[in-house]
């Protein structure tokens, strides 16, 4: 089955303790992407990946930091996490080109305490 | 800057009626595209419809269609026969950018259908 994989679902922790959200695509896809999700904000990028070793800020990168070193694979690393990062985030990924949706994994909630 | 707005925070439509979810855009790019998402209470994200600035004809994917209008850059969603299945957040969404690169989501409408 076609899917992105997000690990973990939920967590809660607490103020800087390191963590690592991971994602997972199984389609090949060349693009991939980070988004949180606010009340009233919809969804913004924290981060994108055109292709392998290709990452790049979107709107929201402070605080975040992103690695592909496989095109399947595009964990978001939280280095000293704060509570203003507690948050909805989800992983997507697709093709690249204007015709292309992404496809979202089930999405990963933080609570930072 | 690439912006999306959609002005109605919450829409009431009653069962089986159709309902129009309002979407504008700003972009200067000449090719994008639009895309709407579904995100019902369980929280994942549905891919509904996509829209060309090219494509002469608006969108259609069933019950959904989408009325494009490029010259006032709106790019509203319509709801026919809604369904109680239908209550969620609605996104609206734009792709632009050489590659495709820039994806950009506006703040959503929670849509409530009335049985």
């Amino acid at each position: 089955e076609a899917q992105v994989t997000q690990n973990p679902r939920y967590l809660i922790t607490v103020t800087g303790k390191k963590l690592t959200v991971t994602c997972s695509q199984n389609m090949n896809h060349e693009y991939m992407s980070w988004y949180r999700q606010d009340p009233g904000l919809g969804l913004r990028q924290i981060y994108y990946s055109m292709n392998v070793e290709a990452t790049d800020k979107g709107d929201v990168p402070e605080g975040y930091k992103v690695s592909r070193k496989e095109k399947r694979n595009f964990p978001l690393i939280l280095e000293s996490p704060s509570p203003n990062q507690t948050s909805l985030y989800f992983c997507a990924s697709s093709l690249t080109g204007i015709n292309q949706p992404q496809h979202f994994g089930d999405g990963t909630r933080l609570s930072i305490l | 800057a690439q912006k999306i707005t959609q002005t109605q925070p919450g829409m009431f439509v009653q069962e089986k009626e159709a309902v129009t979810l309002d979407c504008t855009y700003d972009t200067s790019d000449p090719s994008y595209g639009l895309f709407w998402y579904k995100q019902p209470s369980s929280g994942e994200m549905i891919f509904l419809i996509y829209q060309g600035s090219y494509d002469q004809q608006n969108a259609t994917e069933g019950r959904y269609s989408l009325n494009f209008q490029k010259a006032r850059k709106s790019a509203n969603l319509v709801i026919s026969a809604s369904q109680l299945g239908d209550s969620a957040m609605y996104f609206c969404a734009m792709r632009d950018g050489p590659y495709g690169q820039n994806f950009v989501f506006g703040p959503g409408t929670r849509l409530s259908v009335l049985p």
